[in-house]
């Protein structure tokens, strides 16, 4: 199984900073990497597919980068709307889900 | 608008069975696989199983198989997990979740909101 691992398990961010989330695979999954929104009380949300592939409607200041074992998302200026958990998932063997990073926003 | 709606989470002893569903609409159905993942309150997302769009190929998580059953009815937009001897680990919110093509397992581009099963005696 490919396990995945995120970090930080928290991170608290002003609006309009800058959040990097970090997603590490335990063998490469090339780039079958998504990403996840999950406000709180909602089901998760796509954002990202293929590793760097923005879903419909998910605004530019998300993006995502990375191939193999090493993936980022990046929120480049971060809103109120923001505040969720992000949850990295690998589709290159079976399907595995990271444990996920909360966002704070102070 | 694509809608999965899930329904017949409850509450089960341990050792018993329980079958949740999911009806979809908005989209065509029959054309893709689907899958459930479930969520214990507060904790992290399980992969739990998935089926192809013919029903060719199913697979589970480590965790449930040998005890879950998924199916689907492409006829009646339906899928259903079949749930036995149910243990208290197995308590949490069942999400039905869209695949993006028809085989094999991919990203997930829609979810349900998700019913609740509580295992507990």
């Amino acid at each position: 199984e490919i396990v995945l691992t995120q970090s930080p398990g928290t991170l608290s961010l002003s609006p309009g900073e800058r959040a990097t989330l970090s997603c590490r695979a335990s063998q490469s999954v090339s780039r079958y990497l998504a990403w996840y929104q999950q406000r709180p009380g909602q089901a998760p949300r796509l954002l990202v597919s293929g590793a760097s592939t923005r879903a419909t409607g998910i605004p530019d200041r998300y993006s995502g980068s990375g191939s193999g074992t090493d993936f980022t998302l990046t929120i480049s200026r971060l809103e109120p709307e923001d505040l969720a958990v992000y949850y990295c998932q690998q589709y290159s063997n079976s399907v595995t889900f990271g444990g996920g990073t909360k966002v704070e926003i102070k | 608008e694509v809608q999965l709606v899930e329904s017949g989470g409850d509450w089960r002893q341990p050792g018993r069975s329980l079958r949740v569903s999911c009806v979809a609409s908005g989209f065509n159905f029959g054309s893709y696989a689907m899958h459930w993942v479930r969520q214990v309150p507060g904790k992290g997302l399980e992969w739990v199983s998935g089926i192809t769009w013919n029903s060719d190929n199913k697979a589970y998580a480590d965790s449930v198989k040998g005890r879950f059953t998924v199916s689907r009815d492409n006829a009646n937009n339906s899928l259903y997990l079949e749930m036995n001897s149910l243990r208290a680990e197995d308590t949490a919110i069942y999400f039905c979740v869209k695949d993006q093509f028809g085989s094999a397992w991919n990203y997930f581009d829609y979810w349900g909101q998700g019913t609740l099963v509580t295992v507990s005696s």
